[in-house]
């Protein structure tokens, strides 16, 4: 069955570059959430999109944004970067039910 | 973390004994979730218990919810070496609000 995708799985970027994250969400999935996690952290929820608007925000710095296109996969855009942006960052989707998570993007800022 | 706190934050069993988590949480819920996730990976839904269930089972998972003292806790039975992972909460605090994790009990099961 298809699963959440995220590309690229692994991103290397100096301070002050920016980055962006992709998440392809399992088809007839309408919504889509984004999670941070640093090194031996929880997962904090950044902001979700529900029909390609925005549905929820939650601890997502200025110097990022996202958004939801017409075809549902979602970008995670990050200007700025800073050390403390190093984490794994999940895309999960759902439909009425459970969320389905990827596998994330490791990214690591130098 | 905003929500749940996980008890304890490492866990180490030997193959075939049961392991037990708790999660504790600060506001209601509409349920609690338990997910996996192997080092460097994806988390993986394990179980859901609404707030209206106090225990539910799932294969060698059992998950029971007091919502009177805002706590959960996940027994697994019979552990194996491959059970060994981190496992958190998750709660939806109404409707469909995004999930909120707690911190993670990191278990190891040794064979």
């Amino acid at each position: 069955a298809a699963g959440v995708i995220q590309s690229p799985r692994h991103l290397i970027k100096e301070k002050r570059e920016t980055a962006t994250l992709k998440c392809y969400p399992i088809p007839r999935h309408d919504t889509v959430y984004w999670y941070q996690q640093g090194p031996g952290q929880d997962p904090q929820f950044l902001i979700s999109f529900y029909e390609k608007m925005q549905s929820d925000k939650g601890s997502i710095p200025d110097r990022f944004s996202a958004q939801q296109f017409s075809d549902y996969h979602s970008e995670l855009n990050m200007s700025s970067l800073e050390l403390g942006d190093s984490a794994l960052y999940f895309c999960a989707s759902r439909n009425t039910g459970e969320l389905f998570f990827g596998e994330g993007s490791r990214l690591t800022v130098l | 973390s905003q929500q749940g706190e996980e008890d304890p934050q490492a866990l180490s069993i030997q193959e075939g004994e049961n392991a037990t988590m708790n999660c504790s949480y600060k506001t209601s819920i509409n349920n609690l979730q338990w997910y996996r996730q192997n080092s460097g990976r994806g988390l993986v839904h394990l179980i859901l218990i609404r707030s209206n269930e106090r225990e539910k089972h799932s294969g060698r998972l059992r998950v029971t919810l007091d919502t009177s003292k805002k706590s959960s806790s996940l027994l697994i039975t019979a552990s194996r070496a491959a059970d060994t992972a981190s496992y958190f909460c998750a709660t939806v605090p109404s409707g469909n609000t995004p999930l909120v994790f707690g911190k993670g009990t990191r278990l190891s099961v040794i064979a």
